[in-house]
């Protein structure tokens, strides 16, 4: 099946720097992209998605790029703001088995002032 | 128009009792899956169902059923509670169309002593 890993794991930041977060799959048959914030005891939030005929998208200060010959996808926050600090999880929908989203494990954003 | 409705939002068991969780969604969708989320480990894939009356299992089934009897409800059931069932666990549904994504309830936090 397929297997999607999410790196770093932790990530410390000073407001108003940017922050990568990346990722890579295995499945090649797998064709969408989501990346989610998830803030302590709440469900994940849909930040921003991608398409595998799409190579990057933005939205203000978050874009996401992808390279589909690699396998893998990354995340890109600029500026940010200490209001950003959560755990992202990156995730790969594969038409395999039935469009469910597998998961990477996540990593934890953390931005000082 | 509540999207992905789960119960109950906690529960606390005894080892063996049984339980079941509800999902029910309001979207008139296809695809409904349910995932458990532990510390560290991102959300992980239980079981699916691609259409009523159609269902999968994932990456982690062992220890759990599901039931898709008609397009709306999608329930987990524990038989046998065990400690190692002890997660939050998560229901969502893909949105097809325009508005294409997935849709997550706000979870159910269990804990089996």
């Amino acid at each position: 099946g397929e297997n999607v890993e999410q790196h770093p794991s932790t990530l410390s930041v000073q407001e108003g720097d940017s922050a990568v977060i990346k990722c890579t799959y295995s499945d090649s048959a797998s064709n969408y992209f989501p990346w989610y914030k998830q803030e302590l005891g709440k469900r994940p939030q849909l930040i921003i998605d991608i398409r595998s005929n799409v190579g990057e998208k933005k939205d203000q200060r978050i874009a996401v790029t992808l390279n589909k010959t690699a396998k893998h996808f990354s995340l890109h926050i600029t500026e940010t703001q200490p209001e950003d600090s959560a755990v992202y999880f990156c995730a790969a929908s594969n038409p395999n088995s039935g469009y469910a989203l597998n998961f990477g494990k996540g990593t934890s954003l953390l931005v000082t002032p | 128009n509540a999207g992905v409705t789960q119960t109950p939002k906690f529960q606390v068991l005894k080892t063996g009792q049984s339980m079941t969780l509800q999902c029910a969604q309001d979207m008139n969708h296809n695809s409904m899956y349910w995932y458990r989320q532990d510390p560290g480990m991102g959300l992980r894939l239980i079981y699916y169902s691609a259409s009523e009356g159609t269902t999968d299992k994932g990456e982690v089934p062992n220890g759990y059923n599901v039931s898709r009897l008609n397009k709306r409800e999608f329930s987990l059931r524990l038989e046998s509670a065990a400690p190692s069932q002890t997660s939050v666990y998560f229901c969502a549904l893909r949105r097809q169309g325009m508005n294409y994504g997935y849709t997550f309830g706000s979870g159910t936090r269990l804990t089996v002593v």
